[in-house]
């Protein structure tokens, strides 16, 4: 079945370290994005990619860094300079060709700073 | 100003119940309005799509009014799996068809 696979579900990081959330898709999507959401909050654009090797700054790209060197993966890397990493951190895709509506979301990975 | 505002509820209604949500947007030129309904900790998933001359699907429809700027979903005869917090979705552009904006979502609560 084609979908968004996010990995890790859940991870623990101590402050100070960088860490990489996953998240591929074979959906054959060319528009990735990587959402964060916090407790009574809508969701937050961190950074999307239109296309391979390509991609933006959303609204709240300071202390993150995303690569796009396959059409099918949009890696982010939560950074030691993000001052409140702690949240549930969402991947999502659309085809890109429309505004279609239908994002798509891996389930998330929820990320703790200790 | 938030691009997208929705009251957070909670709404709690018992089951058969018809409960109405609002979702106000900021932005006068915005062409594409969604709703999508999220499970407590999980993922978004879409609901609907709303159209200018509105939309229903079974129990659900969605409404558009350009004029007050905003977006309504209506559920009818509501069940207990319907409990859910309701996100409202706007892209406010034609020419970046890829910046979507979420409204911080309705809390339902469906009672027996």
């Amino acid at each position: 079945d084609g979908g968004i696979t996010q990995s890790p579900k859940y991870l623990f990081r101590k402050e100070g370290q960088n860490v990489t959330l996953s998240c591929e898709q074979n959906l054959n999507h060319d528009a990735m994005y990587w959402y964060r959401q916090d407790p009574g909050q809508g969701l937050r654009l961190i950074y999307y990619s239109q296309i391979v090797n390509d991609f933006q700054k959303g609204d709240i790209a300071e202390g993150y860094s995303v690569s796009r060197e396959k059409k099918e993966s949009f890696p982010l890397t939560v950074t030691s300079a993000q001052k409140n990493p702690t949240a549930f951190y969402l991947c999502a895709s659309t085809r890109g060709d429309t505004n279609t509506g239908e994002l798509f979301f891996g389930e998330g990975s929820r990320l703790t700073v200790l | 100003r938030k691009e997208v505002e929705q009251d957070p509820g909670p709404f709690n209604v018992p089951e058969g119940a018809t409960v109405a949500f609002n979702c106000t947007y900021s932005n006068s030129a915005s062409q594409s309005f969604f709703w999508y309904r999220q499970d407590c900790r999980k993922e978004p998933k879409l609901l609907m799509s709303v159209y200018s001359s509105g939309n229903e699907d079974g129990r659900f429809t969605a409404q558009l009014n350009r004029a007050s700027q905003y977006i309504s979903l209506l559920i009818r005869d509501s069940k207990l799996s319907d409990s859910a917090t309701y996100l409202c979705v706007v892209n406010p552009s034609t020419y970046n068809f890829n910046k979507f904006y979420f409204g911080s979502g309705t809390k339902l609560n469906v009672k027996p």
